[in-house]
């Protein structure tokens, strides 16, 4: 199972918004609406950010949000600030009962 | 307090084994789905394993499949995952992680235990 793939980094100043995309196929992506997003600051754990496309948890920022088009997913995060400055990672369910993560992306505050 | 708590990790040789121990609270871990995460050094995540809420179904990432075994005790609330014939790509920080309860998502982490594989 290969990993879905991400851009290494994606940057923007304060205030912005940038989004960051999550490819994968028809096995994963695609075919279930069951994508995640995590943020990762270092040396800590992963947050869980979006859940199934578009769903925030409580206690995650309404900056954060998820949308789905064919076998691309994307996370976007608007009026970005500092704190937001952390790698990020997509995940999806598989047709083969599994879980597969993208590639991560590093998001520079500018 | 929502958590979980891994354990076990350490240095073993190539070829050697380790067992991992994740212990959880906070909430009703006999109805969540759990599975098992790495990381290796300056590297992505990876997921490895998942076990259903009674133990009745495992699922495994081609990698590790006939090395790892994942498994559970409800009556301890604890999970764990042992891992034979390890190899220097096993190298990792391997987190505990609950599956499920917000959709397909891993949403209580722990903050992982490092298992190094080197002569």
């Amino acid at each position: 199972q290969s990993a879905l793939t991400q851009p290494a980094s994606v940057s923007g100043s304060p205030g912005q918004s940038i989004t960051i995309s999550c490819t994968g196929t028809s096995s994963d992506v695609a075919d279930y609406n069951y994508v995640s997003w995590y943020q990762q600051h270092p040396g800590e754990a992963p947050k869980l950010m979006i859940y199934d496309v578009t769903n925030r948890p409580s206690g995650v920022s309404d900056r954060f949000s998820g949308s789905k088009s064919g076998n691309t997913a994307s996370l976007t995060i608007s009026g970005l600030q500092a704190e937001d400055e952390a790698d990020y990672y997509c995940t999806s369910y598989t047709s083969r009962s599994t879980y597969v993560f993208g590639t991560g992306t590093k998001v520079t505050v500018l | 307090e929502v958590q979980v708590v891994e354990s076990g990790g350490g240095l073993v040789q190539p070829g050697g084994s380790l067992r991992l121990s994740c212990a959880a609270s906070g909430f009703t871990f006999s109805t969540s789905w759990m599975s098992w995460v790495r990381q290796a050094p300056g590297k992505g995540l990876e997921w490895v394993a998942n076990i259903k809420y009674d133990g009745s179904e495992k699922h495994y990432v081609d990698s590790v499949k006939g090395r790892f075994t994942i498994s559970r005790d409800n009556a301890q609330n604890s999970l764990y995952v042992q891992m034979n014939s390890l190899r220097d790509e096993d190298t990792a920080l391997y987190y505990c992680a609950r599956d499920g309860a917000r959709g397909f998502a891993f949403d209580i982490w722990g903050q992982g235990t490092m298992v190094t594989v080197s002569s």
